[in-house]
Order: C-alpha cells, then structure tokens, then sequence
C-alpha cells in the first residue's frame, strides 16, 4: 500500500497559483493518484485524477513525473473559497484497503 | 440526485450505550467504506465492503462492526462506545476503488461519547 505525504499547510493570495506535491515513494504499477478536496464541515470531494504525465479539467490540473514517485495538484488562480483541505490518495487495483494522509490545509488571503 | 446519506448527522450520547450509524447510496456501487476522521490525523479507513455480505478491516477497525446485507447500505456499528470514539465519521462509495472510481463522501456524522 502506497503512503503519501503531503506538506501540512500553504498559505497563498488570491489570484496566486497554489502547487501541492504529494511524495508516493513506492507506488505500484497499477495505482491510480488521486486528489480530493474537502471544505469544513462537509465530505472529501474528487477533484481530479490521474496515472501519468499530465491531466486537467475545469478545477485544477495533475502533473506526474515520468517515475511516478510524486505528483502535484496546481490550482490556478486561487480564490477565497479553494480555501479548503487536500488530500492526495494512492488508490490501488487489486486492493480496497485505502488510506488518506493527514491532507494539505491551504489558506487563500485576501 | 446521486448520493450518500448519512444518519445521524450529529449524536451525543454516553459510554457504554449501543449505537449505529446508517449509510445509504442511491449509485448502484459495489464498494462503501466508513472513516474517521481526527485532528491532525486525516481520514483513517475503519471497514470497507467489496459488496453485499463482504467486508473487511480497514486501519482502525477495534470498537465498531459493520454489516452489508444490502448492497445500498452499510451501517456503522458501535456495540459499547467508548470516548475515545468520539470523532468525525464519514462513510463512502464507488464502483471500486483505483482505475478511475473516485469515492463519493457523505456528509458526515460528528459523534460525541461522553
């Protein structure tokens, strides 16, 4: 099972890009990153997914490397509501065993 | 509307008295699972199912029993609380985990074990 660590916080201004890395050192051929976003209060929410080199949708965009050992959630152009945790999670195909790490808390300023 | 629903969404109550929380979800999904969720500790599995009358342990599993007798629900049982298990829980859904299935979250239900 592939642990994940995730930088504990990041602090950012409105309109800045927000980067998050997520170290997954012994990820397996067949894992899935994945990322989800979760607001107080309320349940983790997909946010986008990917398995290599790059991935974008209408919220963020997913950069892999070519080793896989990491990856990085970019939020382009921030505003006061992406304020929120970010959870990068390492999903694997022949188990349902999941495990999320202790996620990113990123503060947007005004 | 495609969902996961919690009940209770809130509970207060004491140690020692059985309690359960139900999960439902109207996607047809094969796999559910319950989490916790902790400061500082993120979200830590507590069962999972792979479907109806299969489930398994999760991280934390000790103090709570789950049963799917139907594929839409998996409850969260807790035969004797203790405060320990005072916590944020959530409980998830998907066709199956990895190969492009996110989760589905509920709500939560903030449970407090006096």
């Amino acid at each position: 099972l592939a642990k994940t660590t995730q930088p504990i916080s990041m602090d950012s201004y409105e309109g800045q890009e927000v980067n998050i890395t997520c170290s997954h050192n012994n990820i397996a051929t067949n894992d899935y990153i994945t990322w989800y976003q979760q607001f107080p209060s309320q349940g983790p929410r997909f946010i986008i997914q990917g398995y290599k080199t790059k991935v974008t949708n209408e919220v963020a965009s997913l950069f892999i490397p070519a080793d896989r050992k990491s990856s990085t959630l970019s939020l382009p152009r921030v505003s006061l509501s992406d304020t929120a945790v970010y959870y990068c999670l390492v999903a694997p195909d022949n188990d349902y065993k999941l495990s999320f790490g202790a996620g990113t808390t990123v503060t947007v300023r005004a | 509307e495609a969902q996961v629903t919690q009940n209770p969404r809130y509970l207060i109550t004491v140690t020692g008295k059985k309690l359960t929380v139900t999960c439902s979800q109207n996607m047809n999904h094969e796999y559910m699972s319950w989490y916790r969720q902790d400061p500082g500790l993120g979200l830590r599995q507590i069962y999972y199912s792979m479907n109806v009358e299969v489930t398994d342990k999760g991280d934390v599993p000790e103090g709570y029993k789950v049963s799917r007798k139907e594929k839409r629900n998996f409850p969260l049982i807790l035969e004797s609380p203790s405060p320990n298990q005072t916590s944020l829980y959530f409980c998830a859904s998907s066709l199956r985990p990895g190969q492009g299935q996110p989760q589905h979250f509920g709500d939560g239900t903030r449970l407090s074990i006096l």
